[in-house]
């Protein structure tokens, strides 16, 4: 079975602190994605990244930035931490493919206070 | 613009009863795929079911069908006999075809069954 981890579920920072979630995943996906999720929004995408160091923005990068430096790792980082970052933050991965499904983590609550 | 559209924030069915999970999305590529997913309060995501563009027949899994209609573009989940473990956040989601990988998501749709 594919497994998607992420280093916290629950993270409490502060107002101007950096902030690292990682996500690794154990099926050697090509493609990595993080996703934020707010309630009446759905799931926006953050980020994605298709393979090593590469990246591309998605619909809300402002604010993040992402680096994947080995294919099983995917690290989303908040340079300075904002009180309307707080939020559920999810990883997930996919194979390369139309009909591919994405495989999530179990998610970040990260409140900013 | 929004390509996704659930339009259900809320629902709540009897146990044993059938749901219809409305979805409608919006493109312009001939490829491209739909899919479901569920979120129980646990938080995790789970796929339910998948539907290519190209794809005749409506896609099943178990008790999870998709009724696809095309020319409207509209991608609606069906859940037959519904139980209690069902009640949970769907959400609709798309890829297109070309380059790009990701997934673009609806708002979700909160469904209750009720015993």
């Amino acid at each position: 079975d594919v497994k998607v981890t992420q280093s916290s579920r629950y993270l409490v920072k502060r107002t101007g602190e950096k902030v690292f979630l990682e996500c690794v995943q154990d099926m050697d996906h090509e493609n990595m994605f993080w996703y934020r999720q707010d309630p009446g929004l759905g799931l926006r995408l953050i980020y994605f990244s298709y393979d090593v160091k590469m990246k591309e923005k998605g619909d809300i990068p402002e604010g993040y930035s992402v680096s994947r430096e080995k294919k099983e790792r995917f690290s989303l980082i908040l340079e300075s931490a904002s009180t309307n970052q707080t939020s559920m933050y999810l990883c997930a991965s996919s194979l390369l493919g139309l009909q591919e499904t994405q495989y999530f983590g179990p998610g970040t609550r990260l409140l900013v206070l | 613009a929004q390509k996704i559209t659930q339009t259900q924030p809320g629902m709540f069915v009897q146990e044993k009863e059938a749901v219809t999970l409305d979805c409608t999305y919006d493109t312009s590529d001939q490829s491209y795929g739909l899919f479901w997913y569920k979120q129980p309060s646990s938080g995790e995501m789970i796929f339910l079911i998948y539907q290519g563009s190209y794809d005749e027949q409506n896609a099943t899994e178990g008790r999870y069908s998709l009724n696809f209609q095309k020319a409207r573009k509209s991608a609606n989940l069906v859940i037959s006999a519904s139980q209690l473990g069902d009640s949970a956040m769907y959400f609709c989601a798309m890829r297109e075809g070309g380059g790009a990988q990701k997934l673009v998501f609806g708002q979700g749709t909160r469904l209750t069954i009720n015993p």
